[in-house]
């Protein structure tokens, strides 16, 4: 069964400083992998997805990598705003087949808080 | 403007009441998808389905069920609710699922259910 972790569970930084985030997922057989941002009492909204065939994908100051074969997944936010303050959750889908197509497993999700 | 609409957003009930949480997307989005939410578990694949007529289990069915007759929408169905069930849930949809077409999924803003 696969099991996706994200540490830190919460990360408070000062405006302006670089960050990663970490995803780690024990099943390599995956299709892609997302991450989401989650704003208080909001759904979520997709940020960047990456192909199964990737290494990165990259969307203004966010940059998310993918190496499938040691399970792990950074999202790297270049100078943190405290605008990017939300819950950020990272998610695997299987390689497709059975009744794992359509399926989707979420990390726990970090907490991340830009101070002023 | 491209949604998915989760009604009610808040519910209070008892336990054994049959409740209905309805779900419409406007995106004519073949694939939609039920999570529910809670501390310290993240996010869990209820059901999913890949059209009309088509529908899986995710991660945690047991207590629900769905049903998929028009494309636009996929009611959640607790036939006996329990407090187990006291969660936060939400429904997604997107173009295919992300196994073929790599689309990102829309999610709606959630619906808070509270069985005493």
């Amino acid at each position: 069964k696969q099991e996706v972790t994200q540490i830190p569970a919460a990360l408070s930084v000062p405006e302006g400083e670089n960050l990663v985030l970490n995803c780690s997922f024990t099943d390599s057989a995956i299709y892609n992998l997302q991450w989401f941002r989650q704003d208080p009492g909001k759904g979520l909204t997709s940020l960047l997805l990456i192909q199964s065939s990737q290494r990165e994908q990259t969307s203004g100051r966010l940059n998310a990598s993918l190496d499938k074969s040691s399970g792990r997944s950074t999202l790297y936010i270049a100078a943190s705003q405290p605008g990017d303050s939300a819950t950020y959750l990272c998610a695997v889908t299987p390689r497709g087949g059975g009744t794992s197509y359509g399926k989707l497993t979420f990390g726990q999700g970090t907490i991340l808080t830009v101070h002023p | 403007e491209a949604q998915v609409t989760q009604n009610p957003r808040y519910l209070i009930t008892v336990t054994g009441k049959k409740l209905t949480v309805t779900c419409s997307q406007n995106m004519n989005h073949e694939y939609m998808s039920w999570y529910r939410q809670d501390p310290g578990l993240g996010l869990r694949q209820i059901y999913y389905s890949m059209n009309v007529e088509v529908t899986d289990k995710g991660d945690v069915p047991e207590g629900y069920k769905v049903s998929r007759k028009e494309k636009r929408n996929f009611p959640l169905i607790l036939e006996s609710p329990s407090p187990n069930q006291t969660s936060l849930y939400f429904c997604a949809s997107s173009c295919f699922p992300l196994s073929i077409s790599n689309q990102p999924q829309h999610f709606g803003d959630g619906t808070r259910l509270s069985i005493l």
